[in-house]
């Protein structure tokens, strides 16, 4: 069975600066998929961005990137200059066949 | 052993109907949600509710409505079911609270005939 593992419940970070989430996961399959969604106060969930399996490069969006190792199935968010919307819970999902959830981390982004 | 169960894990069903699907937590939880998937992958909110509130996301149609017979249960009934309700639905629970770890179901997938 696949799992997803977020062992920060909660992180903070200043304004403008940098910070890591970090995603592991367990999978016997070779071909998947990978998400980080952001859910707001507002409790939306925002698609962050996505990496293939197969794909050896780290997808970016704008401030999002990630860093994607595949052999130690890890799969790290990192905001960069950090802005107050930033402010939000962030899910880790896998999928392959079916969709796989972490349990989230908090994060807030101190002014 | 499972956190949250949803049952079933395949509904195919023809428009018109009316269904619904379970959801069950035994995590001792104070509140549940409900998550629709579209194709696109897009999770979006239908309802949080616990035992005080429900909140719900007013661009649900009406059609769509939460039974919660007790507090570790939260059952998603839809009724007159329309091509456009063919998704993944996710059930997840957490304690009472915006930044509370939610965990999640394994989706149901419902398909409209």
């Amino acid at each position: 069975a696949q799992t997803v593992t977020q062992s920060q419940p909660e992180m903070s970070v200043q304004e403008a600066e940098t910070v890591t989430l970090s995603c592991t996961y367990d999978t016997s399959e070779n071909n998947y998929y990978l998400f980080w969604y952001k859910q707001p106060p507002s409790r939306q969930m925002i698609l962050v961005i996505r990496q293939e399996a197969y794909k050896q490069q780290n997808a970016t969006e704008n401030r999002f990137s990630v860093n994607f190792q595949k052999a130690a199935k890890s799969f790290s968010l990192k905001i960069s200059d950090s802005q107050l919307g930033d402010t939000a819970m962030y899910f880790c999902a896998f999928l392959c066949n079916q969709f796989y959830f972490g349990t989230g981390t908090s994060l807030t982004v101190i002014p | 052993d499972t956190a949250v169960s949803q049952t079933p894990k395949y509904l195919v069903t023809q428009m018109g109907n009316d269904k619904s699907i379970k959801c069950e937590q035994n995590l001792g939880h104070d509140t549940m949600y409900w998550y629709k998937q579209d194709s696109k992958k897009f999770l979006k909110i239908m309802f949080s509710y616990n035992n005080k509130e429900l909140i719900i996301n007013e661009t649900v149609p009406n059609r769509f409505s939460p039974k919660s017979p007790d507090k570790a249960h939260l059952n998603l009934h839809i009724n007159s079911l329309e091509l456009g309700d063919s998704a993944v639905y996710f059930c997840a629970s957490s304690q009472a609270g915006y930044n509370q770890p939610q965990h999640f179901g394994d989706g149901t997938r419902l398909s409209i005939l």
